[in-house]
């Protein structure tokens, strides 16, 4: 089974500021990856698709790269709304695997 | 609008059974692949359970396969989790999931499983 390694687990970060989480795949994923939002007591929320396609009505500060088996998610000019923590999924072939997670907490 | 509502969720002994559903609506639910995704208390998403369109090809993370059966009634448009044998360790809030291109998931509100004496 596909194995998905989240970095870092958590990091701290001012309003204004880039952010740059990644995911790395135990083997390539074509650009069967996403990722999601999630803030306490909700369900997780899709922010990107496809590795890089950004799903309608998320900002154009949320971004997403990469190809195989190395992604990235930026937030660029990160918002008060935007602290919470973030996962990545891999969906191929119906087994999924999500990484572990990335609490962005206000510094 | 795509609606998931889960259901069934409760407390329940250790090696108890409960069986979870997910009331589907807003999308032709025959034609999409659809899961179960479970989050203990604190913890990070996990996947359980994946069942095909049709239902005929399921799969199961290896933590639950055995003790859990995802089926589903394309008739009803209704998802279901049967799990049995429950542990302490299966305590979570257990999302449905549709399953689209490219890792895009529409997410229900979720159900919460405790299993606790």
């Amino acid at each position: 089974a596909i194995q998905m390694t989240q970095s870092p687990s958590s990091l701290s970060a001012s309003v204004g500021d880039r952010v740059t989480i990644t995911c790395r795949a135990s083997q390539g994923l074509r650009n069967n990856l996403g990722w999601y939002q999630q803030k306490p007591g909700n369900a997780p929320k899709l922010l990107i698709y496809a590795a890089s396609s950004l799903q309608s009505g998320i900002p154009s500060r949320f971004s997403g790269s990469g190809s195989g088996t190395d992604f990235t998610l930026t937030i660029s000019n990160l918002q008060p709304e935007d602290f919470a923590t973030y996962y990545c999924l891999q969906d191929s072939n119906y087994r999924w695997a999500f990484g572990q997670g990335t609490k962005v907490e206000i510094k | 609008e795509v609606q998931l509502l889960e259901s069934g969720g409760g407390l329940v002994q250790p090696g108890g059974s409960l069986r979870l559903s997910c009331a589907a609506s807003g999308f032709t639910f025959s034609t999409y692949a659809m899961s179960w995704v479970r989050q203990a208390p604190g913890k990070g998403l996990e996947w359980v359970s994946s069942i095909s369109g049709s239902g005929d090809s399921t799969y199961y993370a290896d933590s639950v396969k055995g003790r859990f059966t995802i089926s589903r009634d394309n008739s009803k448009n209704t998802l279901f989790l049967q799990m049995n044998s429950l542990k302490v360790e299966d305590t979570a809030v257990y999302y449905c999931a549709r399953g689209m291109e490219a890792a895009r998931v529409d997410w229900g509100q979720g159900t919460l499983v405790t299993v606790s004496s």
